[in-house]
């Protein structure tokens, strides 16, 4: 069982849908990132955080310390918005990132 | 300001040779982490420096190395490759949450990455 577990493994919606994407964890965590790929390679950090809730833009994303989950929610997605989602946590008091497998959304206009 | 920049974008190497890549972070970021990315393991954490100084190691052989320069650049070796090196080599560069001193790394900066084919 991998450390960090992400569903589903792919996503297909119609432009405007709203969108989620989970993340679970096993280990002791002091904050969770989400990241955005694109194909080509490129990664973008969407988000860090340690506890509650972040917004930015049509991204928020949510963590729930005591139940180790976290959610990534797209309101109004945009065919634009289709890559690969990955959520990551570095075990407490490390940097060594453990990476989910990612969730694969495709937008259609 | 610049991103973090990674060269050589794309390179090819036959077995048993080796290859350096190398990072150079965003201005000001102290903190470099190298990740390996391939079809089959997905994302991989293989080392992370900070000020010149290795803090965190991932389960990699130790034909993988690291190492970080006074300016914060950092190369990755690979000796003796195998065909399963075939990846894309990622870095990402970040301050740390606390302003001063050296806690834990905060978001990530990432280049677009090496890629590495092993013929």
């Amino acid at each position: 069982k991998n450390e960090v577990e992400q569903s589903p493994q792919n996503l297909t919606a119609q432009e405007g849908e709203f969108i989620t994407i989970n993340c679970s964890y096993s280990v002791g965590i002091s904050a969770l990132h989400w990241l955005q790929q694109h194909p080509g390679g490129g990664i973008v950090s969407l988000f860090m955080l340690s506890s509650g809730k972040k917004k930015h833009g049509r991204l928020i994303a949510t963590i729930n310390i005591q139940e180790k989950h976290s959610s990534l929610h797209i309101t109004a997605s945009h065919p634009r918005d289709s890559a690969v989602y990955i959520c990551a946590a570095p075990p407490y008091n490390t940097d060594k990132l453990i990476f989910g497998t990612g969730t694969r959304l495709q937008v259609f206009p | 300001k610049a991103g973090v920049t990674q060269t050589p974008r794309y390179l090819i190497k036959t077995r048993g040779q080796q290859v350096t890549l190398s990072c150079s972070p965003i201005s000001g970021h102290r903190s470099v982490s190298w990740y390996q990315q391939t079809p089959g393991q997905g994302l991989q954490f293989l080392f992370e420096y900070f000020s010149e100084t290795q803090r965190n190691k991932g389960n990699f052989p130790g034909r993988f190395s690291g190492r970080q320069f006074s300016n914060s650049r950092s190369e990755m070796n690979v000796s003796t490759l195998e065909l399963g090196d075939s990846a894309l080599y990622l870095c990402a560069s970040s301050l740390p949450i606390k302003p001063t001193g050296t806690g834990r790394t905060g978001e990530l900066f990432f280049g677009e990455g090496s890629r590495l084919t092993v013929l």
